[in-house]
């Protein structure tokens, strides 16, 4: 129990697309999921919360209308990268509370972006 | 605001060793720790997770302790193998309920047979 799925697990675009990732729960419902960012030999930095039904809380630094987050249901939170340049390229990871186990935070395998 | 380090950065040590990576945090105020595996370019494995109720967690080769009233944590490795070969992350849950692990910048350990 308890997996976390992500997709695209790679994708390339070019400067100034958008491009979505999506970060499900597969077998828990999860009001609260987080996104991360992991640059190379870097460790993984929280970029925001996203809490279903309401908006994101984005950390300090992350400009929240280049990082779309969406959480439109309690398996679900999408993030879109707006307008992309190459220095968003990026380990982006996202983790999943379960609403059962509040305490607890299980992890996507990760989405690796590039942006040329 | 929390904060989390870990030493050494990196760690070259040959196959069969024993070994100890650290990790320290600045809040005391935690509900749990784990440590993860990272390879390179791959997601998270976790490894070990504390509740700040427990002192340490064993699984196989693999030992993490941890005081909380001094913010440490250690991470022990008996006898490494090649395998073994990757970045070690320490995170450390807040006491308060939905709030994102906050992690260090890992350890890289490399293990030469």
């Amino acid at each position: 129990g308890a997996v976390v799925s992500q997709h695209p697990s790679r994708v390339i675009c070019k400067s100034g697309t958008s491009v979505k990732i999506e970060c499900r729960s597969l077998d828990f419902q999860a009001t609260t999921m987080f996104w991360y960012r992991q640059f190379p030999k870097q460790s993984l930095m929280l970029m925001a919360t996203s809490n279903e039904g309401s908006k994101a809380t984005y950390e300090q630094g992350v400009e929240k209308d280049k990082f779309l987050i969406n959480h439109a249901s309690l398996t679900l939170s999408t993030l879109t990268v707006t307008s992309a340049h190459p220095e968003d390229s990026s380990f982006y990871i996202c983790s999943a509370t379960p609403d059962r186990a509040i305490y607890e935070q299980y992890f996507g395998p990760g989405t690796r972006l590039t942006v040329t | 605001k929390q904060e989390v380090t870990q030493i050494p950065a990196a760690l070259s040590v040959p196959e069969g060793e024993n070994l100890v990576l650290n990790c320290s945090f600045t809040d005391s105020a935690i509900y749990n720790l784990q440590w993860f595996r990272q390879d390179p370019g791959k997601g998270l494995t976790s490894l070990l997770l504390i509740q700040s109720s427990q002192r340490e967690q064993t699984s196989g080769r693999l030992n993490a302790s941890l005081d909380k009233s001094s913010g440490r944590s250690t991470l022990y490795i008996a006898a490494s193998q090649p395998g073994d070969s990757a970045t070690y992350l320490c995170a450390v849950g807040s006491s308060q309920a939905g709030t994102a692990l906050i992690f260090g910048k890992g350890t890289t350990l490399s293990v030469s047979s």
